[in-house]
């Protein structure tokens, strides 16, 4: 079957760094994106990744092996706004989205 | 402001009572999905439409039917509603037909409770 794993919370502090790891097994890759939702409210995009490597956005990083089936997001000088779940999504051979429970961070001060 | 607009924004609801859920989007996008999101789980997809006048099923199906008259509006009912439908309910909507780089954007969601 498909899956994706990713924890399911963490706890950061505020200013500091944060990496949120995203493990897939999927038929097939077209593709990994990264959603951020804030309690109550819509999944909002944050990050493609297609091919190898590192993909920076400001303070949003994103990172991509697909020989190991991995992705991580990095979150730099984190800010109170940044508490949300962070939702990795594969999409697969079939171009259908497969969706993590997500990761839900929280920030403190 | 250009998105999608979802209604209700939640709903309590008798079992075996039918329910449609509205989405509508102002972007002109082609395709459009309904998700639903249940705690500890993934997205998971109910029904999509590729372009006005097709629809597809997605993950989850069962219980659920879908119409696209027309490229803004993409409705999800329920015809005889369960406690297990009970959830919050996503619509979502991309520029073009499912590819590698599909951005989504969703609306703001239907919490649907089934009593």
């Amino acid at each position: 079957g498909q899956n994706i794993d990713q924890p399911t919370e963490m706890t950061a502090t505020e200013g500091a760094i944060v990496q949120i790891n995203c493990t897939y097994q999927t038929s097939g890759f077209n593709g990994l994106f990264w959603y951020q939702q804030h309690a109550g409210e819509a999944p909002t995009f944050l990050s493609y990744n297609v091919l190898d490597g590192l993909e920076e956005k400001g303070r949003f990083s994103s990172f991509l092996s697909r020989s190991k089936g991995y992705s991580y997001l990095l979150l730099k000088e984190l800010q109170m706004k940044d508490s949300a779940s962070y939702l990795c999504a594969v999409m697969d051979s079939n171009y259908q989205l497969i969706w993590g429970a997500g990761t839900k961070l929280i920030i403190k001060p | 402001i250009a998105g999608i607009t979802q209604a209700p924004t939640s709903q309590i609801l008798a079992a075996g009572r039918r329910m449609t859920l509205r989405c509508t989007q102002d972007m002109r996008h082609n395709a459009m999905y309904w998700y639903r999101q249940d705690l500890g789980l993934g997205l998971r997809l109910i029904h999509y439409s590729n372009t006005a006048g097709t629809t597809g099923k997605g993950e989850v199906p069962d219980g659920y039917s879908v119409s696209r008259a027309n490229t803004d509006d993409f409705p999800l009912t329920l015809a005889s509603a369960v406690p297990s439908q009970t959830s919050v309910y996503f619509c979502a909507s991309s520029d073009g037909p499912p590819s590698g780089a599909n951005v989504l954007t969703f609306g703001a969601g239907s919490r649907l409770t089934v009593l």
